[in-house]
């Protein structure tokens, strides 16, 4: 498709539970990005990708949070032994390529998970 | 890293002129962005500073002076549409993750 995809556009689970949630970024896009934004607030950065490499994933609130892009490609983020304060929505954006400075992210619709 | 301040919350009249201040704490600096937030869906993006000055797109322009720290959005000639959430967000450098501001919700009356 033409923007980032994101899947389940919902998600219901029990405490305790693990889930994944799936990007597709835009096709040829090398950056790749996971935010995670809370009612009411701004994104705020959990991990990103440059093509395979996770160059940095300072963001994730701890070592539950688990994230990959094995082919640099799709990318699935995983969490671990869910807890009620993941519930949220995690955004996935893409970028066209490094170094070129007035490149936006593109967000898809992002994943709304909700902890019971 | 950066630190975002935006307002929560404002109120315009359609076919009025709104604007909507940023300002930003920055370790280092490679643009500033904004993006148009309608509730439940992906954040849009608007537009893109890096040097000081405006630049206009249509109804939307967006301005910043980076001596200052700050940046604004403006919208022109308001259309009910326009009401949703606006966030400001800056870049430390080259193509690396944004600092997202928590978002002025912006609502548009008749």
């Amino acid at each position: 498709g033409a923007g980032v995809s994101q899947s389940p556009r919902y998600k219901v689970a029990k405490r305790g539970q693990d889930v994944a949630l799936r990007c597709d970024p835009i096709s040829g896009h090398v950056s790749l990005f996971w935010y995670q934004q809370a009612l009411g607030q701004g994104p705020e950065f959990l991990t990103y990708f440059q093509n395979e490499a996770q160059l940095d994933k300072s963001g994730l609130p701890s070592d539950r949070f688990f994230a990959e892009r094995p082919e640099g490609s799709v990318s699935t983020l995983k969490i671990q032994r869910t807890q009620q304060e993941d519930s949220a929505v995690y955004l996935c954006a893409s970028s066209h390529s490094v170094g070129v400075r007035n490149q936006p992210q593109h967000f898809g619709d992002g994943t709304r998970l909700s902890i019971l | 890293g950066q630190n975002i301040d935006q307002p929560t919350e404002m109120t315009a009249t359609e076919g009025a002129i709104v604007q909507i201040n940023c300002t930003y704490q920055t370790s280092g600096f490679n643009g500033l962005f904004w993006y148009q937030q309608h509730a439940g869906e992906a954040p849009t993006f608007l537009s893109y500073n890096v040097l000081d000055g405006l630049e206009e797109k249509g109804r939307f322009s967006s301005f910043l002076s980076r001596s200052k720290g700050y940046s604004y959005l403006l919208l022109k000639e308001l259309q009910m549409k326009d009401s949703a959430s606006y966030l400001c967000a800056g870049r430390d450098s080259g193509n690396t993750p944004l600092v997202f501001g928590k978002g002025t919700r912006l609502s548009v009356i008749a």
